[in-house]
């Protein structure tokens, strides 16, 4: 069975700080797929990004980065320079492959995280 | 590029009744699954439809239902409602075509269905 745990319920920084969101998996597959999601106050789940399992390279955007260590199981979120627009709720998700078919199962996400960005 | 829509957006039912969700997923893709989001919590699968058929499914009673047209528009049926089936309903698409398969799921704004 697969999990993922998100274990910071919540997190509170000053606008212009850096601030990390940490993802644990857990999974018996060789080959899955690892997303974070941001869902503003309007409910809307946003994709922010997709690392499949046999990829470890971190990746940057802007002033986002995502740190995946498979010796660790984790997926980490960084934000640098926080900004208010970044106050959301944050979602960890993990899916499997489906077979030989290609696509993907269903997801499991996390419990989220939520962001506070103070000004 | 029209992205995916659900309706209705609110719905107010009362326990026992039976309720249906409708989904239209983005534009060229071909797979839709539903999720629950139960207030404070991450989403939870329920199922996933692929050519029309239910490919595969997560932890929910059979009185959680679907259907997927041709148009690949999906419908999510509750039976029975209970106080505990009211949540955010959100729907999701993405592309499962094979050789193209896409595994990013984009969503839906999501149905607020509250049971009483």
């Amino acid at each position: 069975a697969q999990k993922v745990t998100q274990a910071q319920t919540e997190i509170s920084v000053v606008e212009k700080e850096d601030v990390t969101l940490d993802c644990v998996y857990e999974t018996r597959d060789t080959t899955y797929y690892l997303f974070w999601y941001k869902q503003p106050p309007s409910g809307e789940l946003v994709f922010l990004i997709r690392r499949n399992s046999f990829d470890e390279q971190n990746e940057i955007s802007g002033r986002y980065s995502w740190n995946f260590q498979k010796s660790t199981s984790s997926f980490n979120f960084t934000i640098t320079a926080s900004q208010v627009v970044d106050s959301a709720v944050y979602f960890c998700a993990l899916s499997e492959a489906i077979g030989s078919g290609g696509g993907a199962d269903g997801l499991t996400f996390g419990k989220g995280t939520h962001l506070i960005i103070q000004p | 590029d029209a992205g995916v829509t659900q309706s209705p957006t609110h719905l107010i039912k009362t326990r026992g009744q039976q309720v249906t969700l409708r989904c239209s997923p983005k534009s060229g893709h071909d797979t839709v699954s539903w999720y629950q989001q139960a207030l404070g919590q991450g989403p939870q699968f329920i199922f996933q439809y692929y050519e029309e058929e239910e490919r595969q499914r997560g932890n929910f009673p059979d009185r959680f239902s679907g259907h997927q047209f041709p148009n690949y528009s999906s419908e999510l049926n509750v039976n029975a409602l209970l106080l505990g089936d009211s949540a955010l309903y959100l729907c999701a698409s993405s592309l499962r075509e094979a050789g193209v398969y896409s595994y990013e799921q984009y969503f839906g704004p999501g149905t607020r269905l509250t049971v009483t």
